[in-house]
């Protein structure tokens, strides 16, 4: 069984640009969060989704953000016209959530975004 | 809203001895997990141990403890006999207890972390 795979690893964009990101979750794990890590920072949340339906979502996610995971599987996060604020590290991780029980969330290796 | 607190931004250890991370938190939930993940450099985070809010009983993992004081709201970490490879950014958690697929979000709420350096 593979683990959370986020592509790319690192992304380098000069301010203005738009940008996206993929995350592939655990075959099966039905919820995919969103986490950005700041330097020096723990991660923060920034949205969820069960299946391809998003829940919820931060006051963190400006309008410049949009987040889909058609077909439930895979993720897409994308970041319009980026600022050099949203340097950050952006984690994926995923879960298997079932009835009245804990869910571990298993995370992805990041993509580190650079806003030049 | 729950806040987790680290107020140890960096710790250092000699291989082989005992070191303890520290951590506080803020919340008015009753019901609710605290982990401990570590994120070594460059690499992904994985989770080190977890405590059910419910349980008395300090959660161990191997070489890793706990000390959950849930009065005080404080959640230590303990690693005895400390090996080169735990060198890395260690985070505090703070999970509310979800009702699976019928509740809200599990998110997890981070601390800011402690990096931890392991000296040979």
């Amino acid at each position: 069984d593979t683990g959370v795979s986020q592509n790319p690893r690192h992304k380098i964009t000069k301010r203005g640009q738009n940008v996206t990101f993929r995350c592939d979750p655990i075959s099966e794990h039905n919820r995919l969060y969103w986490y950005r890590q700041t330097l020096g920072q723990g991660p923060e949340f920034l949205t969820y989704f069960q299946n391809e339906a998003q829940l919820e979502k931060s006051r963190l996610l400006s309008d410049r953000f949009s987040a889909e995971r058609p077909k439930g599987s895979f993720s897409t996060l994308e970041i319009q016209r980026t600022e050099q604020g949203d340097s950050a590290m952006y984690l994926c991780a995923s879960s298997l959530s079932l009835v009245w029980s804990y869910n571990e969330q298993f995370f992805g290796p990041g993509t580190r975004l650079t806003v030049l | 809203a729950q806040t987790v607190t680290q107020s140890q931004p960096e710790m250092s250890v000699q291989e082989a001895e005992t070191v303890t991370l520290s951590c506080t938190y803020d919340t008015s939930e009753s019901n609710y997990y605290l982990f401990w993940y570590k994120q070594p450099p460059s690499r992904q985070m994985i989770l080190v141990i977890r405590q059910e809010a419910y349980k008395q009983q300090n959660a161990t993992e191997n070489r890793f403890s706990v000390n959950f004081q849930k009065a005080a709201k404080s959640f230590s970490l303990k690693i005895s006999d400390s090996q080169l490879g735990d060198t890395a950014m260690y985070f505090c958690a703070f999970m509310k207890h979800g009702m699976g697929l019928q509740g809200g979000s599990e998110k997890l709420v981070f601390g800011k972390g402690t990096k931890l350096t392991v000296n040979p």
